[in-house]
């Protein structure tokens, strides 16, 4: 067990819905990063929160949004679903912005879009 | 020259045998060289890490290797056991200065072990 969870594991949506994703870090953490996990693409990061501010997007659409609350916890919006958003989604978290950036990752949220 | 190559695909290898992962980088700005184990339905799980100062790390029966001047590494691991059927992801990390810590996968290994 890491020590970071993801609710809710499994969400099924039809196309054009909105949902969120909702992520707690370790104790103690305060960097959550958000990454997607698909079949063509891999594991690609989408966007990195550190102590409520923004601090890094990757390859982050604009029908998705995120955001880090003053508890750390994180939430991940994704709108206008298309089937092609159907994923896994990880959040991970590290403790600050160390040079050895041990990231842990949660078990995931597998969204599908129907 | 964000990207991180990985080989194999896929990689069966006999129980008590040695299985070896590639990856290559392009950008000799990343400083952070983790590797991930991932088995089905679950999230990536930190196996070993090494830092570029460094050209060998070992913990237990993993080994990352480090090779900066060929901008490769890989992990080995020994004894192979059933129970490392996983699939394996190396990734790579800039330093913080350069204002992201986001880690850069590459394609991953599907590993097998057979008895």
């Amino acid at each position: 067990d890491s020590g970071v969870t993801q609710t809710p594991k499994h969400l099924i949506t039809a196309t054009g819905q909105r949902v969120t994703l909702r992520c707690s870090p370790r104790s103690g953490d305060l960097s959550v990063y958000w990454y997607q996990q698909s079949l063509d693409q891999g594991l690609q990061f989408l966007i990195q929160y550190y102590n409520g501010e923004e601090r890094a997007k990757g390859n982050i659409l604009e029908r998705f949004s995120a955001q880090q609350f003053p508890d750390l916890h994180s939430e991940l919006n994704l709108s206008s679903l298309e089937l092609g958003d159907s994923a896994l989604y990880f959040c991970a978290s590290s403790a600050g912005l160390a040079g050895d950036n041990e990231q842990f990752f949660g078990p995931g949220t597998r969204l599908t879009v129907l | 020259q964000q990207q991180v190559k990985q080989s194999p695909q896929s990689l069966i290898v006999q129980k008590g045998g040695i299985s070896i992962i590639n990856c290559a980088y392009e950008n000799t700005a990343f400083d952070y060289f983790p590797w991930y184990q991932q088995f089905p339905g679950k999230g990536p799980a930190l196996l070993i890490a090494i830092r570029p100062d460094v050209s060998e790390k070992k913990e237990g029966r993993f080994t990352i290797s480090f090779n900066k001047s060929a901008k490769q590494f890989s992990l080995h691991i020994m004894d192979s056991q059933p129970g490392d059927s996983a699939t394996y992801f190396c990734a790579a990390s800039l330093h913080p200065n350069f204002g992201n810590e986001k880690l850069t996968f590459g394609t991953g290994t599907r590993l097998t072990i057979i008895p």
